[in-house]
């Protein structure tokens, strides 16, 4: 069974901070997706990744296969980020859709101003 | 485009109701699914589709039943509902079932069995 653990699960910075949330998985993957869920429920996809790194804003994503892990960074974090991510694998032979997406519990970040 | 249409977004059943949650996707995506989201756990998926008239089984599946007759609809029956199914369902779509690809999310249905 995949697993997929993420950390911290909950976060608390000043606004401005460099963030950092990280996903680690236990199985091969395909892709590794990060998804945004404000408050009032719904879920955005902000990155997916199977390799490497993305920059979207002030928002980073990096993957290390080998080591089944990622890690999503917010640079100059702002009230407006506050919000639970979500980290979620495409485990290797769901080609078909056999099996979708594994999640991870989310991490909920609080930015203060 | 409106992206992932789910409706409704609350309901409140008694035990023993049925009910259908509505999905709908105007992008031709191939792949849709249904997702459980409940407090402390991951999303977990309860059923997924491939294209039309393909359905299968996720990791939560007993109590729901769904269908896709069309591309765009890929609707979630409750038959007969139970407390335990009180949660937050969400519905996704993604491009290819085969090469994955990005995710969008319904807006979810936050449902209550009494």
């Amino acid at each position: 069974k995949n697993e997929v653990e993420q950390s911290p699960q909950n976060l608390t910075a000043q606004e401005g901070e460099f963030i950092t949330i990280n996903c680690s998985y236990s199985v091969g993957i395909s892709a590794l997706h990060w998804l945004q869920q404000h408050p009032g429920g719904g879920i955005v996809s902000l990155f997916m990744l199977s390799s490497g790194k993305k920059k979207h804003g002030r928002l980073i994503a990096t993957i290390n296969i080998q080591e089944k892990h990622s890690s999503l960074h917010i640079t100059a974090s702002h009230p407006r980020d506050s919000a639970v991510y979500i980290c979620a694998v495409r485990s290797i032979g769901s080609g078909g859709g056999a099996d979708g997406l594994t999640f991870g519990k989310g991490t909920h970040l609080i930015i203060q101003p | 485009n409106a992206g992932v249409t789910q409706t409704p977004k609350f309901q409140v059943l008694k035990t023993g109701q049925s009910m259908t949650l509505q999905c709908a996707q105007d992008m031709n995506h191939e792949y849709m699914s249904w997702y459980r989201q409940d407090p402390g756990m991951g999303l977990r998926l309860i059923h997924y589709s491939v294209g039309a008239g393909i359905t299968d089984q996720g990791e939560v599946p007993n109590g729901y039943n769904v269908s896709r007759s069309t591309t765009e609809d890929f609707p979630l029956r409750l038959l007969s509902a139970a407390p335990s199914q009180t949660s937050v369902y969400f519905c996704a779509s993604s491009y290819s079932a085969r090469q994955g690809g990005g995710y969008t999310f319904g807006s979810g249905t936050r449902l209550t069995v009494v």
